[in-house]
């Protein structure tokens, strides 16, 4: 079974330019996630799709990141102007709905590696 | 707001010893608990999961307890190995369907 793919896996630019990343999840999973991870903390969830719809996308910071996952597939994240504070590395998840009906394991794909000069 | 807290300091073991992690959290109640490995450069990867009616889950040479009255949970790696060196997150959920709140990670070093 493949894994969740993440593109590019480095990505360097200067602060307020923009950046997209790319996600395309295990095949069959409904449930995507991005997470955002600083170095030395843990992965902080910014938005959560369950098919093509957004479940939770209360920590995205808005003003300046979108996100969407058009056909309930694979998923792009954008920063629009980038920050030096957005420096960290993204990534992204998928689970599928278990025996229980939850989806609490999640397959996580590498990450990208963003660094705003 | 939810806190969670992971050993403050990098935990450095002798090979084929009991290494000992603990996740303390609080202002949460969580529904279920998980342990995660990370490497390097890589995503997180799944290890156990143990739910807020169960005392202790195992899988090969990894332990989980999960104490809801102390709100801790320990994870136990017995006769380690210098592979397992990595840092490992903990995780809470209050449903299925609700969003894990990750710990910050405790970076773990076997020495040969």
């Amino acid at each position: 079974e493949a894994g969740v793919a993440q593109s590019p896996r480095y990505k360097i630019i200067e602060k307020r330019q923009s950046v997209a990343f790319w996600c395309n999840p295990i095949s069959g999973h409904a449930t995507l996630y991005w997470y955002q991870q600083i170095l030395g903390q843990g992965p902080k969830l910014l938005i959560q799709f369950q098919n093509n719809g957004v479940v939770d996308d209360s920590q995205l910071p808005k003003d300046r990141f979108s996100a969407e996952r058009l056909k309930g597939v694979d998923s792009t994240l954008k920063i629009q102007p980038a920050k030096l504070e957005d420096s960290a590395v993204y990534l992204c998840a998928s689970s599928s709905l278990g025996l229980a009906g939850g989806q609490e394991t999640q397959y996580f794909g590498p990450g990208t590696r963003l660094l705003v000069l | 707001s939810q806190k969670i807290e992971q050993n403050s300091e990098a935990l450095n073991i002798q090979e084929g010893k009991t290494a000992t992690l603990t996740c303390n959290y609080t202002n949460y109640s969580p529904a279920y608990l998980q342990w995660y490995r990370q490497d390097p450069g890589r995503g997180p990867v799944f290890l156990l999961l143990i739910r807020e009616n169960e005392k202790e889950k195992r899988k090969e040479r990894l332990k989980v307890t999960f104490d809801t009255t102390l709100k801790q949970s320990l994870f136990h790696i017995t006769a380690s190995q210098p592979a397992d060196s990595a840092t490992y997150l903990c995780a809470l959920g209050k449903t299925s369907y609700d969003k894990v709140i990750f710990g910050p990670g405790t970076s773990l070093s076997v020495i040969p």
